[in-house]
């Protein structure tokens, strides 16, 4: 792989804010992607940042820094729906290499 | 639209059987990926079409593994003499094309499990 590394779980209450961290090999990228995959489901797209900076979609932002190999994951006003495992994936030419997953569990 | 299809979601061997893996893209879409995702890990990568050119088969793990996509829509993915080790999710994934910026659409996956 190419050392896409990313926190194993976190947990936090319903509405508030969680920040899932990645760090990637900075050779040959070609664009960060963030996944979200429930349980037996197929990954479904969150976010893509090619550029330095935040972009934000509704409750779910993503931040890139390309100097430093890093991005995170950001969401806000967490809903029970959201837990679920979240995936970072690097795009090295064509192909994506993706990090382990975060498992994220939302509490009442 | 249709997303990505994959048949069968769910698959049985026994060792030593071959077995042969469904993708449908979504129609028009130039790229095609396989991966394979073990329990509590990310998606692995496989091999890679472009439209029916297999451009890259750098993951197959042994030459068990076979895919082709012969009129470049449709993929299968055959495993020849499954081992326990072949125990996983296989992914299918489809982009428009292959350039920056073209997210991977992802199908919902076969699980396979050999006994």
């Amino acid at each position: 792989g190419q050392n896409i590394d990313q926190p194993t779980e976190m947990t936090a209450t319903e509405g508030a804010i969680v920040q899932i961290n990645c760090t990637y090999q900075t050779s040959g990228f070609n664009g960060l992607f963030w996944y979200q995959q429930h349980a037996g489901e197929a990954p479904t797209f969150l976010s893509y940042n090619v550029l330095d900076g935040l972009e934000e979609k509704g409750r779910f932002s993503s931040f890139l820094s390309r100097s430093k190999g890093y991005s995170y994951l950001l969401l806000k006003e967490l809903q029970m729906k959201d837990s679920a495992s979240y995936l970072c994936a690097v795009k090295y030419d064509y192909k994506l290499s993706f990090g382990a997953g975060t498992t994220v569990t939302v509490r009442a | 639209g249709a997303g990505v299809s994959q048949s069968p979601r769910y698959k049985v061997a026994k060792r030593g059987q071959d077995v042969a893996l469904r993708c449908d893209p979504i129609s028009g879409h130039v790229s095609l990926f396989w991966y394979q995702q073990a329990l509590g890990q990310g998606p692995e990568f496989l091999t890679y079409f472009q439209n029916e050119a297999q451009l890259d088969k750098s993951g197959l793990p042994s030459d068990r593994f076979f895919a082709e996509r012969p009129e470049g829509s449709v993929s299968t993915l055959k495993i020849q003499r499954t081992q326990q080790e072949d125990s996983a999710v296989y992914l299918c994934a489809s982009s428009l094309f292959p350039g920056q910026g073209y997210e991977q659409y992802f199908g919902p996956g076969t699980r396979l499990t050999v006994t």
